[in-house]
């Protein structure tokens, strides 16, 4: 496809559940971020990963998050039991990544994770 | 500590008219900022980027500002239109990485 997917569009789980979400960025772009964006609120920043350095996770609220990025292109959010609070619409974006400082940023649809 | 700052109060405006949206920045020297469109149930949509060395930037309607001084961006809808009714997200390129930090937008309502 020509954009970032992502998968489930929509998660229903149970308090203390893991769930597994799924971000397929745009061929070709070496950069992946994840961001969390709550009713009303901004984006709020998770982790990001550029080619094969190691990932900035500086972003990530605790240890029950964590994400990995397979052969350089589908990466996976997985949150481990989980909380009510971590209930919001987590977003992928994926960017061609370059020695100058130009990236925009090409977001997916989101997730909508509501945690019962 | 570095913050973004967006009027978090809906900008209502006629059609026709000019809007201007406001993002203000403290702690930060960004070598760029981004300006981004995000409608209800969707992802952002980028729209303009303005570096650290320009002070204006245009795109058919759009029209970003940049005052490192100020430390400040003002971004422009000339002749506003209902379908320009959605969230404005300015971020900025945070540290020597291509991360990028959010601030939490302002949702601006063109009335016809």
């Amino acid at each position: 496809g020509a954009g970032v997917s992502q998968s489930p569009s929509n998660k229903v789980t149970e308090k203390g559940k893991d769930v597994e979400l799924r971000c397929d960025p745009i061929s070709g772009h070496t950069a992946l971020y994840w961001y969390r964006q709550s009713l009303g609120q901004g984006l709020e920043f998770l982790i990001y990963f550029q080619g094969n350095s190691a990932p900035d996770k500086s972003g990530l609220p605790s240890d029950r998050f964590s994400a990995e990025r397979t052969g350089g292109s589908v990466s996976t959010l997985t949150i481990q039991r989980t909380q009510q609070e971590d209930s919001a619409v987590y977003l992928c974006a994926s960017s061609l990544a370059s020695g100058g400082s130009y990236n925009e940023q090409f977001f997916g649809p989101g997730t909508r994770l509501t945690v019962l | 500590s570095q913050k973004i700052e967006q009027n978090s109060e809906a900008l209502n405006i006629q059609e026709g008219k000019t809007a201007t949206l406001t993002c203000n920045y403290t702690n930060y020297s960004p070598a760029y900022l981004q300006w981004y469109r995000q409608d209800p149930g969707r992802g952002p949509v980028f729209l303009l980027l303005i570096r650290e060395n320009e002070k204006e930037k245009r795109k058919e309607r759009l029209k970003v500002t940049f005052d490192t001084t100020l430390k400040q961006s003002l971004f422009h809808i000339t002749a506003s239109q209902p379908a320009d009714s959605a969230t404005y997200l300015c971020a900025l390129r945070s540290g020597a990485t291509n991360k990028l930090i959010f601030g939490t937008g302002t949702l601006l309502a063109v009335q016809p």
